[in-house]
């Protein structure tokens, strides 16, 4: 299976601030990994597809790039809300993995 | 507006079955794959299972094949997972998703709300 390892795993920023969140997988996956956005007993909602497409109604502040093992999930300026657990995932081969999880708290 | 809505969880003892659906509103279900995913409480997500438009195809993690069962009803826009042999590690809150083409690509792009499934003696 496709292991992906995002780090960090906890983030501590401020209103206005830049955050990039990095996920790594234990494999070539192309460009096949989309992030995800995830705030306390809600469902995720898909923030980027195909490693840097930006699904439409997501705010042009969140930006995805990279390719094959290592990707970076970007908040140009936080807003407060965007304080949500980010979670990447690929869907390259089966079993589709997800990343850990990243939560990105108020400092 | 696209809409999931799961059904069907609850408390089953280990050893026990249980059978989720999800109905889908406001889009042409039968022209989407379909997946489930769960979350373990306080863990991250995971991918459970996935069938194509019509039930020809189906794909399943390995620790719940044999276990559980994707299936589909394009009449009445509803996906299901029966759940068989249950295990305590099956407890999490299950989500049905939508799972979209372009081009390539695939992504999940509409969510349901998540039903709870317990697995406890």
């Amino acid at each position: 299976d496709i292991q992906l390892t995002q780090s960090p795993s906890f983030l501590s920023a401020s209103v206005g601030d830049r955050v990039t969140i990095t996920c790594r997988a234990s494999q070539g996956i192309d460009n096949y990994l989309a992030w995800y956005q995830q705030k306390p007993g809600k469902a995720p909602k898909l923030l980027i597809y195909a490693a840097s497409t930006l699904q439409s109604g997501v705010p042009s502040r969140f930006s995805g790039s990279g390719s094959v093992t290592e990707f970076t999930l970007t908040i140009s300026s936080l807003q407060p809300e965007d304080f949500a657990t980010y979670s990447c995932q690929q869907d390259h081969v089966y079993p589709w993995t997800f990343g850990q999880g990243t939560k990105v708290e108020i400092k | 507006e696209e809409q999931l809505v799961e059904s069907g969880g609850g408390l089953v003892q280990p050893g026990g079955s249980l059978r989720l659906s999800c109905a889908a509103s406001e889009f042409t279900f039968s022209n989407f794959w379909m997946c489930w995913v769960r979350q373990a409480p306080g863990k991250g997500l995971e991918w459970v299972a996935n069938i194509n438009q019509d039930g020809s195809e189906k794909n399943y993690v390995d620790s719940v094949r044999g276990r559980f069962t994707i299936s589909r009803d394009n009449a009445k826009n509803s996906l299901y997972l029966q759940m068989n042999s249950l295990r305590p590690e099956d407890t999490a809150v299950y989500f049905c998703a939508r799972r979209d083409r372009v081009i390539l690509w695939s992504r999940m792009d509409v969510w349901g709300q998540g039903t709870t499934v317990t697995v406890s003696s």
